[in-house]
């Protein structure tokens, strides 16, 4: 089994609809975080976590929102889908003062219609 | 804040030559780790190689080799023997050792291998 999940890896919703995405993990790390890709741009962070009751937003939270449900899950919504957040999710993970980055998930392809 | 540059959109190379990818980044502080990530057609990110901004020495995995400058802020990757499976999406990012340890990425390098 994969160290970090993301379910679902491809979804096509339509605009206005609410989406959540999951991300779990069997790594034991207490830092979770959510990035969006698109072609040109690189990964852009949208929310971290360094404990249940820790939440930030990142530099493009803005259309979305989180919840830790448990040191293992870290799940994004969109709550009001529009065609512009269509892109590729990742979830990562980390360790408190781990210096080999993150632990990444397979993604999430996500085409808002 | 600091920001990470790739300004290599697109490259692409013959089969078993050596090939090197640039990153330049900017930063305030003095203690930071450096990264490259290979992202395969699969999507999966895969760590490459990392840098330790207060070791002088420059970091090398097999066939992978950074070349590390720390007062040019440069941090260019070298791949030698270019094979099929290096052809990638890769990515240069940046980590500050104490603090929040934000994970911050350049857009990207597409690297084809010519057979």
């Amino acid at each position: 089994d994969a160290d970090v999940t993301q379910t679902p890896r491809n979804r096509i919703t339509k605009t206005g609809k609410r989406i959540m995405l999951e991300c779990s993990q069997t790594k034991g790390h207490d830092r979770m975080y959510w990035y969006r890709q698109d072609p040109g741009l690189g990964l852009r962070l949208i929310y971290y976590s360094f404990d249940v009751k820790d939440i930030n937003k990142g530099e493009i939270s803005d259309g979305y929102s989180v919840s830790r449900q448990a040191q293992a899950k870290f799940s994004l919504s969109l709550e009001s889908a529009i065609p512009n957040q269509t892109a590729l999710y990742f979830c990562a993970t980390s360790s408190m003062g781990s210096n080999y980055g993150y632990t990444f998930g397979s993604g999430t392809r996500l085409t808002v219609v | 804040a600091q920001t990470v540059t790739q300004s290599q959109p697109e490259m692409s190379v013959q089969e078993a030559e050596t090939v090197t990818l640039s990153c330049t980044y900017d930063t305030s502080e003095n203690n930071y780790y450096l990264f490259w990530y290979k992202q395969p057609p699969s999507r999966q990110m895969i760590l490459v190689i990392r840098q330790e901004a207060y070791k002088q020495q420059n970091a090398t995995e097999n066939r992978f080799s950074v070349n590390f400058q720390k007062a040019a802020k440069s941090f260019s990757l070298k791949i030698s023997d270019s094979q099929l499976g290096d052809t990638a999406m890769y990515f240069c990012a940046f980590m500050n050792r104490f603090g929040n340890e934000k994970l911050t990425f350049g857009t990207g390098t597409r690297l084809t291998i010519i057979p």
